[in-house]
């Protein structure tokens, strides 16, 4: 089975505080990616990579930067922690870059910003 | 851009029947994938089923079928038999061909299965 792990099920951080959030899959996925969900706002894409050292910005990038060194771990970074980044973030893979394969999910990790 | 949408932001069911959720999305591609995920109280994001466009048999996937109307662009989910253990958020996705195949997202059905 695929497995999506994320480095924290909860996290809470002080605003202006730089915050990591780690993610890693254990099946040699080529995209992974970033969301952001929140109630009634569904989940919306912040950055993704399919490639190491590869990354694109997603559809809310502002605030956000990511880092893929190493195919099998995608981190993102809060540079400086706002309250409004306060979420639930959730980390995905999926195994090529040629087609719109599944994605596979994290846990999620629910970010609190005070 | 890609739009997905939702319009029923909660339903209930009663145990053993059946309900449909339903999803509709704008796009002017020609060929995509569309996705229903499950999201259960606290628990991961999981793969309920896939249909691709260019096929137009429905896809079905044991007590989960869809009702794919590409000419409505119109992709309901249906569950029948309902279990207790359907109760989830189930978020109806479009993949993006020219975003690193990343998913457009609704906003997500909550659903309560019922003894």
């Amino acid at each position: 089975d695929v497995k999506v792990t994320q480095s924290s099920r909860y996290l809470v951080k002080r605003t202006g505080e730089k915050v990591f959030l780690e993610c890693v899959q254990d099946m040699d996925h080529e995209n992974m990616f970033w969301y952001r969900q929140d109630p009634g706002l569904g989940l919306r894409l912040i950055y993704f990579s399919y490639d190491v050292k590869m990354k694109e910005k997603g559809d809310i990038p502002e605030g956000y930067s990511v880092s893929r060194e190493k195919k099998e771990r995608f981190s993102l970074i809060l540079e400086s922690a706002s309250t409004n980044q306060t979420s639930m973030y959730l980390c995905a893979s999926s195994l090529t870059s040629g087609s719109v394969d599944t994605q596979y999910f994290g846990p999620g990790t629910r970010l609190t910003v005070l | 851009a890609q739009t997905v949408t939702q319009s029923q932001p909660e339903m209930s069911v009663q145990e053993a029947e059946t309900v449909t959720l339903s999803c509709t999305y704008d796009t002017s591609e020609n060929n995509y994938y569309l996705f229903w995920y499950k999201q259960p109280p606290s628990r991961q994001m999981i793969l309920v089923i896939r249909q691709e466009a260019y096929k137009q048999q429905n896809a079905t996937e044991n007590r989960f079928s869809v009702n794919f109307q590409k000419a409505a662009k119109s992709f309901s989910l249906k569950i029948s038999d309902s279990q207790l253990g359907d109760t989830a958020m189930y978020f109806c996705a479009f993949g993006r061909i020219n975003s690193g195949y990343a998913l457009n997202f609704g906003k997500g059905t909550s659903l309560l299965v019922t003894p």
